[in-house]
């Protein structure tokens, strides 16, 4: 079945220390991808989107992603995590059918210690 | 632009009541989504418009959810009888024709908790 998988639910990072935030799909065809940002209490900001070309693509805050066609991933990396990256992370896709609806993984919730 | 605006932010009502939310997307967006979250269920696709005409309504839970688009600047997702398990946030988004890559932009959320 189609489906996109964050197989962390939470994870806990220092403050200074790099992240990577995993995940996985499971489309026939490269999907759109994207990675949305969640702060507590607003809606969903994206961080970055691939869809063609460079694998590795730079996004806002800071943050990059690598997307790799041989294991179906799409992970989320910050070299140097900062307190107010404390949010949860949503890995999304748009299957490459022609339809626009986005599948959202469960997410990522980002605890950040000093 | 104001980016996409939703309301009421909170909303508290009774098992039974009718809930109306509404959404306002970002000028000159042709495609408009209501998505929900909770806990259990993380962020679903309700139902989405495309030029104000519902394209994929399959994620609509039941007849008691409704939404309707009467023009591009104004969206409402309705629910009649409100019950204690549509508690959740209901976020509504918009993606422009420009944005060939499926970019969506979200609104801040209604938070409707059903008592």
């Amino acid at each position: 079945a189609q489906s996109v998988t964050q197989p962390d639910i939470h994870i806990t990072v220092s403050e200074g220390a790099s992240l990577e935030l995993r995940c996985n799909y499971s489309y026939g065809a490269t999907p759109y991808l994207f990675w949305y940002v969640q702060s507590p209490g607003q809606g969903l900001q994206l961080l970055l989107k691939y869809f063609s070309g460079d694998t590795l693509v730079q996004g806002i805050k800071g943050f990059e992603a690598e997307f790799k066609r041989s294991q179906s991933s799409f992970n989320l990396r910050k070299p140097s995590v900062h307190w107010s990256d404390a949010a949860e992370y949503f890995c999304a896709v748009v299957p490459n059918t022609g339809g626009f609806k986005t599948i959202f993984g469960a997410g990522t919730r980002l605890f950040v210690k000093a | 632009d104001a980016g996409v605006i939703q309301s009421p932010r909170h909303e508290v009502t009774e098992m039974g009541q009718e809930v109306t939310l509404r959404c306002k997307p970002i000028s000159g967006h042709d495609y408009l989504f209501w998505y929900r979250q909770t806990m259990m269920r993380g962020l679903e696709l309700l139902i989405y418009f495309n030029n104000n005409v519902p394209i994929d309504d399959s994620g609509m839970p039941e007849d008691r959810f409704s939404a309707k688009m009467p023009n591009a600047s104004f969206s409402t997702l309705k629910i009649q009888p409100s019950e204690p398990r549509d508690s959740a946030v209901y976020f509504c988004a918009s993606r422009g024709r420009a944005s060939g890559d499926n970019e969506q932009f979200f609104g801040p959320g209604t938070r409707l908790t059903v008592l």
